[in-house]
This record gives C-alpha cells, sequence and structure tokens, in this order.
C-alpha cells in the first residue's frame, strides 16, 4: 500500500525559532498532499493544499506567511512553521490522496508533535 | 473551515454494546469516506462510499450513505475494546479536497 513518511515524529523548539517537518510519499508520486494540524480530542483541521510546483492553497484563517509550505517535487512537501509560539504547540500531519485507486483515500503520515516552549 | 459535522463527540458504551456515529455535511458530498484514529495515532482509512442511499458492510461495522448524498453514519454491533477510537467522516466535494468530521470519541468499557 502507499505509504507516507512524516518527520520528525516529535520537537521541542524555542519561542521565535522555526521549524520544518517533512511529508514524504515513499512509493508514490504525490502532486497534492494536505496538511493537518489537531488539538488534543479534536478533529483534523486542515491548514492547506500542497501543490507540487505551485503555490499552496490555505484555508481561511491559517497565517500563509506562519506556515510556509513547500512542495518542490511529487514526492516531498514541507511545513515551515516561523517564529513558533506556545500556541503553536499541537500535532500536524501531513496526507496524500491515492488517487489511482478507485477510492482515492488519504494515506497519513506519522504525524509531528510540536511543542513550543 | 469544518463543513462536516459528527454526532455524538464522545461516547462511552460497554462492550457488547452496539455503537452509532453520525455524519452531516452542510453541501451535497460527491462521496464519503471514513476513518478510524487510534489513540497516538493517525487516522487509517476504513470505507468509501460514493452511491445515493449505499450500504456497505465490514464484519460488524455498517456504513451507510444518505439519500441526499449530504449525510452518513458508522454502525459497531456488539464493541468489543479493540474498536476503541476516534472514528472521522470525510466528506469529499468536487475536486481534490475532503474535509474531516469532527469526530466522534469511542471508550468501550470491558
Amino acid at each position: 500500500g502507499a505509504v507516507v513518511s512524516q518527520h520528525p515524529s516529535r520537537v521541542i523548539c524555542k519561542s521565535g525559532t522555526s521549524v520544518k517537518i517533512e511529508c514524504r510519499s515513499l512509493d508514490f508520486q504525490a502532486t497534492t498532499m494536505f496538511w493537518y494540524r489537531q488539538f488534543p480530542k479534536q478533529s483534523l483541521m486542515l491548514m492547506a493544499t500542497s501543490n507540487e510546483g505551485s503555490k499552496a492553497t490555505y484555508e481561511q484563517g491559517v497565517e500563509k506567511d506562519k506556515f510556509l509550505i513547500n512542495h518542490a517535487s511529487l514526492t516531498l512537501s514541507t511545513l515551515t512553521v516561523t517564529s513558533a509560539h506556545p500556541e503553536d504547540s499541537s500535532f500536524y500531519i501531513c496526507s496524500a490522496r491515492a488517487l489511482w485507486r478507485e477510492s482515492a483515500e488519504a494515506f497519513f503520515g506519522q504525524g509531528t508533535r510540536l511543542t513550543v516552549v | 473551515g469544518q463543513q462536516v459535522m459528527q454526532i455524538p463527540q464522545y461516547q462511552h458504551v460497554q462492550e457488547g454494546e452496539d455503537f452509532t456515529t453520525y455524519c452531516n455535511s452542510s453541501t451535497t458530498l460527491s462521496n464519503i469516506q471514513w476513518y478510524k484514529q487510534r489513540p497516538g495515532g493517525h487516522p487509517v482509512f476504513l470505507i468509501q462510499l460514493v452511491k445515493s442511499g449505499e450500504v456497505k458492510k465490514q464484519k460488524r461495522l455498517t456504513f451507510q450513505f444518505g439519500e441526499a448524498k449530504k449525510n452518513s453514519s458508522l454502525h459497531i454491533t456488539a464493541t468489543q475494546t479493540t474498536d476503541v477510537g476516534t472514528y472521522f467522516c470525510a466528506g469529499v466535494q468536487t475536486g481534490n479536497q475532503f474535509y474531516f468530521g469532527t469526530g466522534t470519541s469511542l471508550t468501550v468499557i470491558p
């Protein structure tokens, strides 16, 4: 099956620094990847849609200058949380849809637990 | 933002009891998918429903898609402790994007 790898799984950073999270599709090409944020015991909130070779599409209320998304290749998308603050602490998770499958289901990375201190 | 609502938000059941979660979209969906997320894990795909009124079964799980393609339900018969987790529906509209429902967290008491 399709595999999506996300790195790092956990990161602790100081307030004001930037953190980069990588999302790779290991055995398929993903022209589109999705970035979600999940608070404890809550649903996944779509932050942005990452499109290979073009600008990401951000959801309403998501600051594009704070959450930088780069989709430089068909297998890699990155999310950079810039000038992180404690309120950015959350679980970030990426996914890619298997568009070649009839169900086109989403495969998720393992997620990144970000803690800003 | 969120366009897909789920109820209930939390559900505690005794092992062996049935469980149902309901998913409602404000817009007509092209299809709907269901995912399960175990505590500490990432969502895993369960099933997709495409046709109006479609019903699919996976062992003790029964999935339904409403006639208007705006709502769906997941029913688990005779819950087991392995059913613990959060169940999400994901509404797929035209195009590539889809939005997750608010989720229902299921706790099964042995």
